[in-house]
């Protein structure tokens, strides 16, 4: 089955610095890859997602990329904010109505100011 | 909004009870979802389902079992608690190959 990688699994930032997650996954068949935000006691929420026929896909400060060919895809946070602190995850997911979600172990952001 | 309620938000049993979890979307979403989330281990898989009465294992259903005979409720059911099933578990559904939503999860403590 699928496996996903996700580092680093803490990451401390100054505030207004930039912050990038890494996942990898094994399945080449996955073709959608979210990333959800969980701040301390909330449920995770989508933040970005990318589809596995775009490269790159940015919204606002956050932006995503995705190499098919090394099968790694990457969570980028320019301009970083307390609010940004919290546990994010990445997902890889086989492209069917019924497929499952593979989740990374999850990185603890923290934001200083 | 998608709305995604579980059963409870704190729930303590003890060794050797059948505990039952119960989640309910509102959005007429296919797909839904039961994880459990420890530290440092991220979001587990236990068991999906892709349609009424459908359900397949996730990757850790030992000691668990499901239960979905309406399409807006699924349930968990943990048939014998034991101790190392203490967790936070986390209820998801889905429509299609797009985002999860999540519930606000339910904090099983087993004495």
């Amino acid at each position: 089955g699928e496996n996903v990688e996700q580092h680093p699994s803490t990451l401390s930032v100054q505030e207004g610095d930039s912050a990038v997650i890494k996942c990898t996954y094994s399945d080449s068949a996955s073709n959608y890859f979210p990333w959800y935000k969980q701040e301390l006691g909330k449920r995770p929420q989508l933040i970005i997602d990318i589809r596995s026929n775009v490269g790159e896909k940015k919204d606002q400060r956050i932006a995503v990329t995705l190499n098919k060919t090394a099968k790694h895809f990457s969570l980028h946070i320019t301009e970083t904010q307390p609010e940004d602190s919290a546990v994010y995850f990445c997902a890889a997911s086989i492209g069917t109505n019924a497929g499952k979600s593979t989740f990374g172990d999850g990185t603890t952001l923290t934001v200083k100011p | 909004d998608v709305k995604v309620t579980q059963s409870s938000r704190y729930l303590v049993k003890r060794t050797g009870e059948k505990v039952f979890l119960e989640c309910v979307q509102d959005m007429d979403h296919e797909n839904m979802f039961w994880y459990r989330q420890d530290p440092g281990l991220g979001l587990r898989l236990i068991y999906f389902s892709y349609d009424v009465k459908m359900k397949e294992k996730g990757d850790i259903p030992e000691g668990y079992s499901v239960s979905r005979e309406k399409k807006e409720r699924f349930s968990l059911i943990l048939e014998s608690a034991s101790t190392n099933q203490t967790s936070m578990y986390l209820c998801a559904s889905r429509v299609g190959r797009n985002e999860q939503f999540f519930g606000p999860g339910t904090r099983l403590t087993v004495l």
